[in-house]
């Protein structure tokens, strides 16, 4: 049983560079969510999507796009990478029911230089 | 708008002590509590939750927490502290309802000394 997958699982980027970051799912959840991990930060909410082909901001959305054309995939796009942008990259979802736990991918370590 | 707030990003004891991580929330409605624990260079896992039902909750690895209503808390112990506790501890916060997003606060690291 997978869970949820990141791809890929580091990756290095010069300034101005587009990439995308991939979630998949495989528990048939409706929610799924893309964090980032800072330092001192904790984990601060990215974009959302509560189901297949809605997507939401949450607190720290600027520079990001997402897209969940499918319902076990949800994608995170950088347009143009900047260093503030460094981070590392967390992915998780959960079933539709609120009180249920969200579980976590392994997470993606960017560099952006 | 929920928020969560965990007092002391550091939190160092001495094995075999008493392990206490504060998180106090503030939701307009009442909410789901969370306790996540990540390992280093991991993703995040689930120790325990508060849904409805009895405010103290038991988790994996001997870890429990009390929702108080009163107080907007939802501490997390253990009794007694291991070295393979040393990890960093999330609490996260889900208002009922519908908003679907699920906070977090900003962290505990918890250090074990033998």
């Amino acid at each position: 049983n997978a869970g949820v997958t990141q791809t890929p699982k580091f990756r290095v980027l010069k300034t101005g560079q587009s990439m995308t970051l991939l979630c998949a799912q495989d528990m048939n959840h409706e929610y799924m969510y893309w964090y980032r991990q800072d330092p001192g930060m904790g984990l601060r909410l990215i974009h959302y999507s509560v189901g297949e082909g809605t997507t939401a901001k949450g607190e720290v959305p600027d520079g990001y796009n997402v897209s969940r054309l499918k319902k076990q995939n949800f994608l995170l796009g950088l347009e143009s990478a900047a260093p503030s942008q460094t981070s590392v990259y967390f992915c998780a979802s959960s079933p539709y029911t609120e009180n249920t736990e969200a579980f976590f991918g392994q997470g993606t370590r960017l560099t952006v230089v | 708008a929920q928020s969560v707030t965990q007092l002391g990003s550091h939190v160092s004891v001495s094995e075999g002590a008493l392990v206490l991580l504060r998180c106090n929330y503030s939701s307009s409605v009442p909410p789901y509590l969370f306790w996540y624990v990540q390992y280093p260079n991991q993703g995040l896992q689930l120790l325990l939750k508060y849904t409805t039902g009895a405010t103290l909750v038991k988790g994996i690895n001997g870890f429990e927490a009390e929702f108080k209503k009163s107080e907007t808390s939802f501490h997390l112990t253990k009794p007694s502290a291991h070295m393979s506790d040393a990890a960093e501890y999330f609490c996260a916060v889900i208002a009922q309802g519908g908003s679907e997003k699920l906070v977090f606060g900003k962290g505990t690291k918890l250090t074990v000394n033998p």
